[in-house]
């Protein structure tokens, strides 16, 4: 049974342009976590969503983020107009209910932004 | 609202030298509290979860208690390869499911 899977794992960005993360969760997993890291930090919760719905998006900057997790295929998370502050690791997890169970984190993909 | 506060931030044992590692948390009723590690470059990875207070859990050298405003990892006779970060996090009764994390315990076990 694959893990939760990222990619890319390493994106390089210029000011402005655009970055899209991709995340596939564990099979039979129905519930996707985006997670932000900077250096030497913890984990800052963005977006929590379950196939084609967003359940809560209270850590996501209003503007220039968006998230979707569509019926069939991975979820994404999308920054536009990226800005230098964007560099980070964004961590995606799955979980198969909405309940009390442990999250599969993927490895992480590693923004730089140039 | 839900906080995870993890202390201390860094933590240097010797090889044989046993330690605890706290994690304190305010949350509107918790339905869990969870313990991650997680090794440079890599995603977490989970080690436990807890749900009521004075309940324990353990697996090989680390052992997780919990009380109603904190929780302790203990790691006995730490090895050098348990050197990492340990991450604490809570999920609220209430609200969403989201996992709230603290900002983690660096851990470096010296030979």
């Amino acid at each position: 049974n694959a893990g939760v899977m990222q990619n890319p794992r390493h994106l390089v960005r210029r000011r402005g342009q655009e970055a899209r993360l991709r995340c596939s969760p564990m099979k039979g997993h129905s519930h996707v976590y985006w997670y932000r890291q900077l250096p030497e930090e913890g984990l800052k919760f963005m977006v929590y969503l379950q196939k084609e719905n967003i359940i809560d998006e209270s850590g996501m900057p209003k503007e220039r983020f968006s998230a979707e997790f569509p019926k069939e295929g991975p979820s994404i998370l999308r920054i536009q107009q990226v800005v230098r502050g964007d560099s980070a690791a964004y961590f995606c997890a799955s979980s198969p209910l909405e309940s009390t169970g442990e999250l599969f984190f993927g490895e992480g993909s590693r923004l730089t932004v140039l | 609202e839900d906080q995870v506060t993890q202390s201390p931030e860094a933590l240097r044992l010797q090889e044989g030298e046993s330690s605890s590692l706290n994690c304190s948390y305010t949350v509107s009723g918790l339905r869990g509290l969870f313990w991650y590690r997680q090794d440079p470059g890599k995603g977490p990875e989970f080690l436990f979860t807890l749900y009521s207070a004075g309940e324990e859990k353990e697996k090989e050298r680390l052992k997780a208690t919990l009380t109603k405003k904190e929780s302790f990892l203990h790691i006995t006779a730490p090895k050098p390869e348990d050197s990492a970060t340990y991450l604490c996090a809570v999920q609220a009764l209430r609200g969403t499911y989201k996992y709230i994390f603290g900002t983690g315990t660096r851990l470096k076990v010296l030979a």
